[in-house]
Parts: C-alpha cells; structure tokens; sequence
C-alpha cells in the first residue's frame, strides 16, 4: 500500500542555518511524484516543490531542494539559510499516477521552529 | 487567477446536526479533492472527482458523509448526522492533470 512517513515530529533550526526535513515513501508505482508543502500558522497549504520519479536531477526552488534518493524511497526536503518565516509545518506527498486518476497522499508532517 | 475558496472557514455543531461545506475550485481545474486533517495527524484523502464524476472516494469514512460536484463546477460535503470524531479541518483542492493542487484554507469543524 501507498504510504508516506515522516519520522520528526518536530526540528528545531538556528536561523540561517540548513536543515533537512525527513521524508520516506512506499509505492509499488514506477511513475510517481512527490511534494513538499507548508503549511503556516495561518492555515494555507503552500506548494513548495516538486519531483517526478523519472526526474535525473533532485528539484531546487530558491532555497528549496529536495534530495531524491530513488533506491532508498526518500524524498527528503533541504532548507537553505533558514529563515524565521520558515517556522511552519511542512508535508511531504506523493502523487500515484497510475491509471484512473491522481491521487495524492500525506505524511503526518514536521513542525519546523526557526530561531533567532 | 482566484484561488479555491472554502466555507465556511469555521463550524461548530452539535452531535447529530447536519453540516455542508463547499469548495469552489479554480476555475478550469477538473480535479477537485476533499482532505481532512484531524489533530496532529496525517491529512487524510476523502474523495477526488474528476469533473462531475467520483473518480476515488476510498478515504470517505461511512455513508454520512455525501460529497457532490454538480455540473463539474463547486463541489460540497455534507456530514449528516454529525459524530464527535468527525472533527478536523476539512481541506478541499484542485489541480489540471499532473499540476501540483492548489488547497483552499480550510474548514474548521467542531463537533460537540
């Protein structure tokens, strides 16, 4: 069966430090994707980045990447030069895009505290 | 481009009153998901349609949860009757195809 797991509970980061938010999967697909969101005190859920699983290279946005060990079905999200405004929560998920549709499922997800 | 709005933002009802949340998605997005998050756990996949039609409803917990998308436009869902544990956030979101989804803020029932 499809699943995420997001071991950390919690993680705590100096500001401007780096800090690597756990992420492993469990899919019998080949093609898949997989997601990180964050999700701030405010409620929203915000899409930060994305990787295909034929994808060669890890994704990077701005000061996101996420390492993409395929064999290790991890998909591990690195903040760069953390910031106070990164406190959130964040989730990692996976898009089984098998036929029939494009489901996506959610880990349990890790609050993130920056500090000053 | 508006975003996927939710309403109410807030519910709070008692045990065995009915309840009906609705989600409007981006306009042209044919998937539209349902997903709720109850305290410090996972958010939890109810539904996806696919337009007008339920492509995947595996994650709906009993038959007193309905979910509806008429004409492939806004969809709702409606708990009748309403139990304790049916609170949480309820999270709707849509997405064109492969397209990451684009959540609404959510739904925040009570039941008591």
């Amino acid at each position: 069966a499809q699943k995420i797991t997001q071991t950390q509970p919690g993680m705590f980061v100096q500001e401007k430090e780096a800090v690597t938010l756990d992420c492993t999967y469990d899919t019998s697909d080949q093609s898949y994707g997989l997601f990180w969101y964050k999700q701030p005190s405010s409620g929203e859920m915000i899409f930060l980045i994305y990787q295909g699983s034929y994808d060669e290279q890890n994704a990077t946005e701005g000061r996101y990447s996420l390492n993409f060990q395929k064999a290790r079905k991890s998909a591990n999200l690195v903040i760069s030069a953390s910031q106070l405004g990164d406190s959130a929560m964040y989730f990692c998920a996976m898009r089984e895009t098998n036929t029939g549709g494009f489901k996506t499922i959610f880990g349990a997800g890790t609050r993130l505290f920056v500090k000053a | 481009e508006a975003g996927v709005t939710q309403f109410p933002s807030h519910s709070v009802i008692e045990k065995g009153q009915t309840v009906t949340l609705r989600c409007d998605p981006i306009s042209g997005h044919d998937n539209l998901y349902w997903y709720r998050r109850v305290m410090g756990k996972e958010i939890k996949f109810l539904l996806h349609f696919v337009k007008e039609s339920k492509q995947d409803e595996s994650g709906m917990p009993n038959n007193r949860f309905l979910a509806e998308r008429t004409g492939g436009t806004y969809s709702t869902l409606k708990v009748q009757p309403a139990e304790l544990e049916d609170s949480g956030v309820y999270f709707c979101a849509s997405s064109q195809a492969r397209s990451p989804l684009h959540f609404g803020n959510g739904t925040r029932l009570t039941v008591t």
